[in-house]
């Protein structure tokens, strides 16, 4: 099956840092999907991609649509302690088989932990 | 707008038993995801249901079903409950019945097996 690798696994940061994370695939996507989860919560959608090479911001997060269509980044500036959590991204392609879209592939997560 | 409810948060049960979770979409979406989260394999997709039928299905074993209504709200069920099967079960709607699905999710049904 389709597979994502999400790096890093854990970022350490300092609050006012900027965050870069991405995933990678072995297949192509239509669309890239940005989340993070809270403890307790459901994931939230930070960002949706849909064009290969799309570069969408959403105050201070930034995501891109790899030219490939393999791959997609998350930057976060100027950290804050509220970004803590974890983030997936997500990859979805579109099934031509009658039905409807395919489910999410979703990455392992990255773990964003603010150093006192 | 209410957002994706879902009942019971926390449920523990044991190996042999079946259990079902109920999701209740945002008004007005059609489609409902479910996906099982765990530690060591992280989200993976069960099943997407559209009007009532199913459209897509993951790679989960057929003690995995579920079905919607004609409300749109959804249940699934596991049966004969294994060890494994304990995960945080998270049902997301959306209001697009095809093409790019950007979903909502729900805080999940936390399944403990025993």
């Amino acid at each position: 099956g389709q597979q994502l690798n999400q790096s890093p696994q854990s970022m350490f940061i300092q609050e006012g840092e900027d965050v870069s994370m991405n995933c990678t695939s072995s297949s192509i996507f239509n669309t890239w999907l940005w989340y993070k989860q809270d403890p307790g919560e459901g994931p939230v959608l930070l960002i949706a991609l849909y064009k290969a090479g799309e570069l969408t911001s959403n105050g201070r997060l930034t995501a891109q649509f790899g030219i490939t269509r393999k791959d997609s980044f998350l930057n976060i500036s100027a950290s804050i302690p509220s970004d803590v959590g974890i983030y997936f991204c997500a990859g979805q392609a579109v099934s031509y088989s009658g039905g409807g879209a395919d489910g999410l592939t979703f990455g392992k997560g990255t773990h964003l932990i603010i150093q006192p | 707008k209410a957002g994706v409810t879902q009942t019971p948060r926390y449920l523990i049960k044991t190996r042999g038993q079946q259990v079902t979770l109920s999701c209740s979409p945002i008004s007005g979406h059609r489609s409902v995801s479910w996906y099982q989260q765990t530690p060591g394999q992280g989200l993976q997709f069960l099943f997407e249901y559209f009007s009532e039928t199913q459209r897509n299905k993951g790679n989960f074993p057929g003690r995995f079903s579920g079905r919607q209504f004609s409300n749109s709200r959804s249940e699934m069920n596991v049966s004969t409950l294994e060890l494994g099967d304990s995960a945080l079960y998270l049902c997301a709607s959306s209001l697009r019945g095809t093409g790019a699905n950007v979903l909502t999710f729900g805080a999940g049904s936390r399944l403990t097996v025993l």
